[in-house]
């Protein structure tokens, strides 16, 4: 059980650019979410989803989509890097059961660097 | 709006000395989930307690007590005996009825030995 994964775990982009992380749980969790974090500041949600084929928008949505073809995956996609995106991201699950109140699990991060 | 506000940015304390970080919140809700993350330097959050508004029990588990007081709106987290291995960033969560999860900014908890 190897809980939430995220690849890759770094990564540079030039501005303009365009990439796709990766977040895959094991855990048949029904939502999932993804979050940013910058240098010294708490985590801000940029999106999440209640279910397979199911998503919405949370605090810091711009400049991000997101796609739940199935339960186990979440991808979240930057079409055009720009320096502000530079961050950790954050993906997580939980339960759903209890909305998203619920204890949220965590995947390591992915370290996004914007040049 | 719901806010989570985390005072102490950083925190610096000597092994086994007791330490608490405060954590303050603002929510027009009644019903409402308080949460704690340990962040250690290596980078991941990790999950240490949870607490629903209705129920405003303390709780102990090991050297970890949480203090959750409706009246200041105020859910304080201590280390007791602090150690080396709890050096992290903490952070507190809030998510309200409309189940937006917010965070505080987090404490930076360094102990020394």
């Amino acid at each position: 059980n190897a809980g939430v994964t995220q690849t890759p775990k770094f990564r540079i982009l030039k501005i303009g650019q365009s990439m796709t992380l990766q977040c895959t749980q094991d855990m048949n969790h029904n939502y999932m979410y993804w979050y940013r974090q910058d240098p010294g500041m708490g985590l801000k949600l940029i999106y999440y989803s209640v279910g397979a084929g199911i998503t919405d928008k949370g605090e810091v949505p711009n400049g991000y989509n997101v796609s739940r073809s199935t339960t186990e995956d979440f991808p979240l996609r930057l079409e055009l890097a720009a320096p502000s995106q530079t961050s950790v991201y954050f993906c997580a699950s939980s339960r759903g059961a209890s909305g998203r109140r619920e204890t949220q699990y965590f995947g390591p991060g992915t370290r996004l660097l914007v040049l | 709006a719901q806010k989570v506000t985390q005072a102490q940015t950083e925190i610096s304390v000597v092994e086994k000395e007791d330490v608490t970080l405060d954590c303050v919140y603002e929510t027009r809700d009644t019903t409402y989930y308080l949460f704690w993350y340990k962040q250690p330097p290596s980078g991941e959050l990790v999950f240490l307690i949870r607490r629903n508004s209705f129920d405003e029990q303390n709780e102990i588990s090991g050297r970890y007590s949480w203090n959750f007081q409706k009246s200041t709106s105020s859910f304080n987290f201590t280390i007791t005996a602090s150690q080396v291995v709890d050096s992290a960033v903490y952070f507190c969560a809030l998510s309200g009825i409309n189940n937006d999860m917010r965070f505080g900014a987090g404490t930076r908890l360094t102990v020394k030995p």
